[in-house]
C-alpha cells in the first residue's frame, strides 16, 4: 500500500515569513511529486512539481527531494496571506501506473 | 491551459434518486478521474478510466458507477443515493504516461437529503 503522509497543521507563519511544508512517502521507487493548493471550497491547483531527478524554483515556491529520507518539501518564500490554504501533495511513478496517491493535506495559515 | 469542466457547482438530491455527475475536459487526456473528498479524509479515488469505454475501480466504487462514452467526457453514477454520499465530488484528468500531472475541475458539491 503506498502511503503519503502530511502532518494536517494548521501551519501558521508570519507575513513574509519562509514557510516550509513536508510530505513524506513510503514507496521508494516514487518518481514524480506534485504540490497542490487548494482554498476553502475550492478544487486543488497545480502549484508546481518535480521528478526524482532534482529540484525546482518557480518564483517564491521551491520543491525539494530527500530521496534518502522519503519526502518532499515545499518551500514558500515572502509568505503572503493570500497563500493560505490547504496545500496538498501527490506522489506518482511508474509502479502507480497513471494514479497518482495525495496526502490529506497541510493547512497554511499567513498571518498579516 | 488544461480545461476541466464539471456541470454542476452545487447539487441537491434526494435520497434513492439516481444522480449524475458530468465531466468534460478539452485537453484530449487518455486518463479521467472521479474522486471525492471529505473532511479529515483527504482525496479518496472512486474510478479511473484510461481509455473510452474502459474503467478501473477506485479505493471507495460501492455505490457507483461510471461511463466513459467519449474521450472527453467522464460521468459518475449514483444508483440510489445515500445521505453518507453527501461529499464534494472532483473530477480530473492527465495524459496517459506515468508521471503525469492530474489536472482539476471546479468541483460539485452534493448534498443528499
Amino acid at each position: 500500500q503506498k502511503e503519503v503522509e502530511q502532518n494536517s497543521g494548521p501551519l501558521s507563519v508570519p507575513e513574509g515569513a519562509i514557510a516550509s511544508l513536508n510530505c513524506t512517502y513510503s514507496d521508494r521507487g516514487s518518481q514524480s511529486f506534485f504540490w497542490y493548493r487548494q482554498y476553502s471550497g475550492k478544487s486543488p491547483e497545480l502549484i508546481m512539481f518535480i521528478y526524482s531527478n532534482g529540484d525546482k524554483e518557480d518564483g517564491r515556491f521551491t520543491a525539494q527531494l530527500n530521496k534518502a529520507s522519503q519526502y518532499v518539501s515545499l518551500l514558500i518564500r515572502d509568505s503572503q496571506p493570500s497563500d493560505s490554504a490547504t496545500y496538498l501533495c501527490a506522489v506518482g511513478g511508474m509502479e502507480y501506473g497513471n494514479k497518482l496517491v495525495f496526502g490529506a493535506g497541510t493547512i497554511l495559515r499567513v498571518k498579516s | 491551459d488544461v480545461k476541466v469542466t464539471q456541470s454542476s457547482r452545487y447539487l441537491v438530491k434526494r435520497t434513492g434518486e439516481k444522480v449524475f455527475l458530468e465531466c468534460v475536459q478539452d485537453m484530449d487526456h487518455e486518463n479521467m478521474f472521479w474522486y471525492r473528498q471529505d473532511p479529515g479524509l483527504g482525496l479518496r479515488l472512486i474510478y479511473f478510466s484510461y481509455d473510452v469505454k474502459m474503467k478501473e475501480k477506485g479505493d471507495i466504487p460501492e455505490g457507483y458507477s461510471v461511463s466513459r462514452e467519449k474521450k472527453e467526457r467522464f460521468s459518475l453514477i449514483l444508483e440510489s443515493a445515500s445521505t453518507n454520499q453527501t461529499s464534494m465530488y472532483l473530477c480530473a484528468s492527465s495524459r496517459d504516461r506515468s508521471n503525469q500531472p492530474q489536472h482539476f475541475g471546479d468541483g460539485t458539491r452534493l448534498s443528499i437529503l
